[in-house]
């Protein structure tokens, strides 16, 4: 089957580090998207990860293990605005057709 | 920049009705999506598009149909309106090959 599993709600502080956590689980793999979600917004594109490793952009990061269906998302120096919901979606074949998670709803804390 | 719009923000219908939800994107992407939203379900794929005139189901199809006669609007049907299907409604586009999807604002639809 196909499945992807992330934490549902995270809290952190202003100004910390956060990983949020995202295994899958499909059919067929080209990649993994990570979307930010504000409240009553559409999604909006973070990142994609076709190859294993780190890719970094600005405060934002993300990681990618194929071999261990396992990503996460780093989110650094904290602020406010980063409240929202992160949404984790393998891209899983020719007609990139997204399978989503049900998203992680971060609160940043002052 | 990429532009996916869609015709409403807000929506009542009552049950029953026919209901047409429109998306227009300005990217000449092939590729265009419906999904809903909803609370601990997250999104799901209603049906999508790869080109004019095409369309496949995706996991949740069953009450709804869809319409691609132009390259750039892909609208959502809802033959019958009932209340389980009070959502957000996403339209998405992308390009044909491996890429980002781009999300339009969304229509909340209550139906009543």
């Amino acid at each position: 089957g196909q499945n992807i599993d992330q934490p549902t709600e995270m809290t952190a502080t202003e100004g910390a580090i956060v990983q949020i956590n995202c295994t899958y689980q499909t059919s067929g793999f080209n990649g993994l998207f990570w979307y930010q979600q504000h409240a009553g917004e559409a999604p909006t594109f973070l990142s994609y990860n076709v190859l294993d490793g780190l890719e970094e952009k600005g405060r934002f990061s993300s990681f990618l293990s194929r071999s261990k269906g396992y990503s996460y998302l780093l989110l650094k120096e904290l602020q406010m605005k980063d409240s929202a919901s992160y949404l984790c979606a393998a891209d899983g074949g020719a007609t990139n057709k997204l399978i989503f998670g049900t998203g992680t709803l971060l609160a940043v804390q002052p | 920049d990429v532009k996916v719009t869609q015709s409403s923000r807000y929506l009542v219908k009552r049950t029953g009705e026919k209901v047409f939800l429109e998306c227009v994107q300005d990217m000449d992407h092939e590729n265009m999506f419906w999904y809903r939203q909803d609370p601990g379900l997250g999104l799901r794929l209603i049906y999508f598009s790869y080109d004019v005139k095409m369309k496949e189901k995706g996991d949740i199809p069953e009450g709804y149909s869809v319409s691609r006669e132009k390259k750039e609007r892909f609208s959502l049907i809802l033959e019958s309106a009932s209340t389980n299907q009070t959502s957000m409604y996403l339209c998405a586009s992308s390009t044909r090959t491996a890429d980002t999807q781009y999300f339009g604002p969304g229509t909340r639809l209550t139906v009543l």
